[in-house]
């Protein structure tokens, strides 16, 4: 079964530090993966992809994620954290069933960065 | 230009009864996509509209939801006799073709079933 998992309901990080939100995934095939960021009461924002290429992809706010295929993860980094990323993240990667495609999305994690 | 837009942004309804949820895309996109948010949750995903192909309604969980999208553009979630476990926020989006591309969010339709 096509999945993914975001195994921190929640991480807390200081103001300045480097974050990183951890996504791993399970799919036949080559993966296409995403990360989306929900603000408090705002609606989902995409954030980066990745398709193929440079396994280190660089996304919207200063965020990157890295791809990794042996430990099938893509975990989300920032090198310097800012109170005003404090939201929830959603990982998600691109399923093909029944001949089509659609995204699962992680369960969330939610980034709490204190000044 | 316009975003996704939902219509209601909130919902309140008595069990039984029939509601209508509206997404209008973002025009130009040819797909869009109709998600759930329980409470605490994640994206549970419902439908899936691609230009003129037949929807993927496989995320659907029962009879009772129904989706359609008229002339390529706006589409309507429809539940039927809604129960408790309806109540949720249904979560619209639309992308240029198809999935491997960005999908642009609404801003999403909080039902209450009471």
């Amino acid at each position: 079964a096509q999945s993914v998992a975001q195994p921190e309901d929640q991480v807390n990080v200081a103001e300045g530090n480097p974050l990183t939100v951890k996504c791993t995934y399970s799919v036949s095939g080559n993966p296409y993966l995403f990360w989306y960021v929900q603000y408090p009461n705002r609606g989902l924002q995409f954030l980066l992809k990745y398709i193929t290429g440079d396994n280190l992809v660089k996304g919207s706010y200063g965020f990157e994620a890295e791809f990794n295929k042996s430990q099938t993860s893509f975990h989300l980094k920032k090198p310097s954290a800012l109170v005003s990323d404090s939201a929830l993240y959603f990982c998600a990667v691109r399923s093909l069933s029944g001949g089509y495609n659609k995204l699962i999305f992680g369960a969330g994690t939610r980034l709490a960065v204190h000044p | 230009g316009a975003g996704v837009s939902q219509s209601p942004s909130n919902k309140v309804t008595e069990k039984g009864k029939d509601v209508e949820l509206r997404c209008d895309p973002i025009s130009g996109h040819t797909a869009l996509y109709w998600y759930r948010q329980s409470l605490g949750q994640g994206l549970e995903f419902l439908i899936y509209f691609q230009g003129n192909s037949a929807p993927d309604k496989s995320g659907l969980p029962s009879d009772r939801f129904s989706a359609e999208r008229t002339g390529g553009s706006v589409s309507t979630l429809t539940i039927q006799r809604t129960q408790q476990e309806d109540s949720a926020v249904y979560l619209c989006a639309s992308s240029f073709q198809g999935t491997d591309n960005e999908q642009f969010f609404g801003p999403g339709t909080r039902l209450t079933v009471l």
